[in-house]
């Protein structure tokens, strides 16, 4: 258990629709990073934030928003879905406030799109 | 578009066998570090290694670092089938982390 706790585990929503994914990271740790990983492919880094505040953009689409709040959680809000949005949605976190160290990952929210 | 790609694409061995795995990256890396995805899991961190390491052990895992030519290797002795994943590169790059495309393993019994 990586200490990383994400929610749901699995969505099945339609085209069009509007869906948030949430992260709960390690106790201590002040990073948060989202990542995206499509059927089989590697993860393609979406954003990441640090205590609060985004420190880094990735392949981010418009479409796409993310947040970390005081408590330090993390959500991840994807809307007007496609059905290339389909995939496995990851939270990583770490203590630093850059890339530093090691990252744990939740699970993943497995996200399918019809 | 990804920082590290790793070759190769997928590795098919039997028990018993060393599997290496490359990884190449494009800019300047505070650290390099490999994980580990079990289908559909979650990665787990495997071993770090610094910009200023060429060679790093941690039980049966062997990692290089090859700055000069921005490339990394993985060497797992002695495979298990419980080894079967995909592993992947990361490159601390100062300021997040880039994964490779990943590494499938597969050690047959």
């Amino acid at each position: 258990d990586s200490g990383v706790t994400q929610t749901p585990k699995h969505l099945i929503t339609a085209t069009g629709q509007r869906v948030t994914l949430r992260c709960s990271p390690r106790s201590g740790d002040l990073s948060v990073y989202w990542y995206q990983q499509s059927l089989d492919q590697g993860l393609q880094f979406l954003i990441q934030y640090y205590n609060g505040e985004e420190r880094a953009k990735g392949n981010i689409l418009e479409r796409f928003s993310a947040q970390q709040f005081p408590d330090l959680h993390s959500e991840l809000n994807l809307s007007s879905l496609e059905l290339g949005d389909s995939a496995l949605y990851f939270c990583a976190t770490g203590p630093g406030q850059g890339a530093t160290g090691e990252l744990f990952f939740g699970e993943g929210s497995r996200l399918t799109v019809l | 578009s990804q920082q590290g790609e790793e070759d190769p694409q997928a590795l098919s061995i039997q028990e018993g066998e060393n599997a290496t795995m490359n990884c190449s990256y494009k800019t300047s890396i505070n650290n390099l570090q490999w994980y580990r995805q079990n289908s559909g899991r979650g990665l787990v961190h495997l071993i770090l290694i610094r910009s200023n390491e060429r060679e790093k052990h941690s039980g049966r895992l062997r990692v290089t670092l090859d700055t000069s030519k921005k490339s990394s290797s993985l060497l797992i002795t002695a495979s298990r089938a419980a080894d079967t994943a995909s592993y992947f590169c990361a490159t601390d790059t100062y300021s997040t982390f880039i994964f490779g495309s990943g590494t499938r393993l597969s050690v047959k019994p």
